[in-house]
């Protein structure tokens, strides 16, 4: 069965903090893909990234960095000197082939950046 | 903007009733997917549309029904509604199947009353 857990449900830090959101997941599935959405309090969500199961190189996109380990299952999401901005709820997502044409959210984590 | 236009916005209705949500995806994506995101139960899967054909099925009730028809717009029809069926709506589409990313409407927030 395939799984994503979120187990931080809720983080609040200062800005300019760095933060790290963690994301494990779980699936049989050889080639599979992992994703991160932002759910603004406007409440529509937006996707971040998609890291293929085969590539585990880290991605940098401004403040936001990815850490992608096969080994231990996670794909961690780290904002750097965070914004007030940045305050949503943030969902990591899996898709495989295994039958099921899908995508699997964690429960999310919403993150609180106080001014 | 993702592209994805999902109509209405919002929705209030009474118990017992039937609505239609509508979504159109962007433009060159063949698969339609519908989210139901509650408070209690985070993103639910409901059901997958391919270049019209259903693909896979969620959790979706015998009283929720879809359809992709063939300029590949989607409808998700919910009746008989319940108090728990206040939700939001999501509608995502991609251009293929799940090796791709999907992009997000906004949603539409059903209210139950």
């Amino acid at each position: 069965a395939q799984k994503v857990t979120q187990a931080q449900t809720e983080i609040s830090v200062v800005e300019k903090e760095d933060v790290t959101l963690d994301c494990v997941y779980e699936t049989r599935d050889t080639t599979y893909y992992l994703f991160w959405y932002k759910q603004p309090p406007s409440g529509e969500l937006v996707f971040l990234i998609r890291r293929n199961s085969f590539d585990e190189q880290n991605e940098i996109s401004g403040r936001y960095s990815w850490n992608f380990q096969k080994s231990t299952s996670s794909f961690n999401f780290t904002i750097t000197a965070s914004q007030v901005v940045d305050s949503a709820v943030y969902f990591c997502a899996l898709s495989g082939f295994s039958g099921t044409y899908k995508y699997i959210f964690g429960t999310g984590t919403r993150l609180k950046v106080l001014a | 903007d993702s592209g994805v236009t999902q109509t209405p916005k919002h929705l209030i209705t009474a118990t017992g009733q039937r609505v239609t949500l509508r979504c159109s995806p962007r433009s060159g994506d063949l698969s339609v997917y519908w989210y139901q995101q509650s408070l209690d139960q985070g993103l639910q899967f409901l059901i997958q549309y391919y270049n019209g054909e259903e693909r896979a099925k969620g959790n979706i009730l015998e009283r929720f029904s879809a359809q992709q028809f063939p300029d590949l717009h989607s409808e998700l029809n919910l009746s008989s509604l319940e108090l728990g069926d206040s939700a939001l709506y999501f509608c995502a589409s991609s251009v293929g199947t799940v090796s791709t990313e999907a992009f997000f409407g906004q949603g539409t927030r059903l209210t139950v009353v």
